[in-house]
């Protein structure tokens, strides 16, 4: 298996909404990665996870709020979203310590009204 | 100065054209250099990296890496309607599970 996968493909919530999105890959990877990515702009990185721990939180608001269950699984829980929040949701994982390059899930767009 | 920068492009190439993109970045110890391809609405695809000065190639992909110039380039041979897509450098160095990404090239190839 050399896929990440993410879920929901697509979400639409309001302002005042509680979701979440998730992220799973079993290829043994051991660092997961959460990006924002909007239109005709590069990603630009979240949160990093490495062996289930948070290392890098890239001073992101507060509704946002990631968790690694375990190994294979990433979460970011969202609450109390802006319209501007919405974007494209990648998942990534990799191998070490990034120096081996990432595997992105397809993502979820995410529409914030 | 941003820590990747490329040419927005757009690049316009004829089919079975060579597509020439570059990438610069700023910080002397990025370790790691990737190529990925991203269509529109979808998510990043890594086709190419490189860790050493030189070139490496791929098929119809070749990067090329010149850390004293700080420099980073992607040729595309033989280019196709379907290598139209944005290309993104990312760098990481090599401590930190940091990728960082270039604004990214817009490469249009027409028929």
């Amino acid at each position: 298996d050399t896929e990440v996968t993410q879920t929901p493909k697509h979400l639409v919530m309001g302002m005042t909404n509680k979701k979440s999105l998730k992220c799973e890959q079993h290829m043994g990877h051991r660092a997961m990665y959460w990006y924002k990515q909007k239109a005709k702009k590069p990603p630009e990185l979240m949160f990093v996870y490495s062996y289930e721990k948070l290392s890098i939180n890239e001073s992101v608001p507060s509704r946002f709020s990631p968790e690694c269950p375990n190994s294979s699984l990433l979460n970011l829980h969202l609450h109390a979203l802006q319209p501007e929040d919405s974007a494209l949701y990648l998942c990534a994982s990799s191998q070490g310590a990034g120096g081996d390059g990432y595997t992105f899930g397809s993502g979820t767009r995410l529409t914030v009204v | 100065q941003k820590e990747v920068e490329q040419n927005s492009g757009p690049l316009s190439v004829p089919e079975g054209a060579i597509a020439s993109l570059n990438c610069t970045y700023s910080d002397r110890v990025s370790q790691s250099f990737f190529w990925y391809r991203q269509y529109s609405g979808k998510s990043p695809e890594l086709i190419m990296s490189i860790y050493s000065n030189g070139d490496k190639e791929d098929g119809r992909f070749t990067a090329q890496l010149n850390k004293a110039s700080q420099y980073v380039s992607l040729l595309i041979r033989d280019s196709q309607p379907s290598d139209s897509a944005t290309y993104l450098c990312a760098v990481s160095k090599a401590a930190g599970n940091k990728l960082t990404f270039g604004g990214g090239t817009r490469v249009l190839v027409k028929p």
